[in-house]
């Protein structure tokens, strides 16, 4: 079944760590984003990928780094410069329509905590 | 920047009861699209409306798009148990780019 796999679910970070959460997706889709989700906070986008090599800043993309060199694969790295990473981490792909948005398929979320 | 904002907040419901849930945004839109979200879990695309539509039927779900008035609304007909979660609306800007901007969400429930 295609879907998308965020690993691993539940992932905790000590004092000046960096933490990588892994987003793996099989339904051939060009575009890839990461979100974080707070309480009461709905969603907001860290970084966003159209095609492979290529990435863009969302909203809140201070103290988190990306990469994208494979169309199935998005990781994000949680830096030690984001004060404060605790939050439920979304990843999400979606097909290219230029100028449009499409539906975006999610997958289960990584659960972030400070130790 | 929060573009939708979802309301209201929170809806309790009885079974069998219709639901209904409302989006305001603020700019110009391509499409509209709700999500929803079960506790702990990834979001779930429900309905995509664009901007020339005015209203989309899926199953018990019904949207109306309003674009005078910058707004749409989330119909649930006969609910259920298994509709309680959280719904989002997202929207994109004309002109911008193909991502998405979500509301802060309301959260039904439906109780047996």
């Amino acid at each position: 079944d295609g879907g998308i796999t965020q690993s691993p679910k539940y992932l905790f970070r000590k004092e000046g760590q960096n933490v990588t959460l892994s987003c793996e997706q099989n339904l051939n889709h060009d575009a890839m984003y990461w979100y974080r989700q707070d309480p009461g906070q709905g969603l907001r986008l860290i970084y966003y990928s159209q095609i492979v090599n290529d990435f863009q800043k969302g909203d809140i993309a201070e103290g988190y780094s990306v990469s994208r060199e494979k169309k199935e694969s998005f990781p994000l790295t949680v830096t030690s410069a984001q004060k404060n990473p605790t939050a439920f981490y979304l990843c999400a792909s979606s097909r290219r329509a230029p100028g449009t948005s499409q539906p975006q398929h999610f997958g289960d979320g990584t659960r972030l905590s400070i130790l | 920047s929060q573009q939708g904002e979802e309301d209201p907040q929170a809806l309790s419901i009885q079974e069998g009861e219709n639901a209904t849930m409302n989006c305001s945004y603020k700019t110009s839109i391509n499409n509209l699209q709700w999500y929803r979200q079960n506790s702990g879990r990834g979001l779930v695309h429900l309905i995509l409306i664009r901007s020339n539509e005015r209203e989309k039927h899926s199953g018990r779900l019904r949207v109306t798009l309003d674009t005078s008035k910058k707004s749409s609304s989330l119909l649930i007909t006969a609910s259920r148990a298994a509709d309680t979660a959280s719904y989002f609306c997202a929207t994109d800007a004309v002109g911008g780019s193909e991502k998405l901007v979500f509301g802060k969400g309301t959260k039904l429930t439906v109780n047996p």
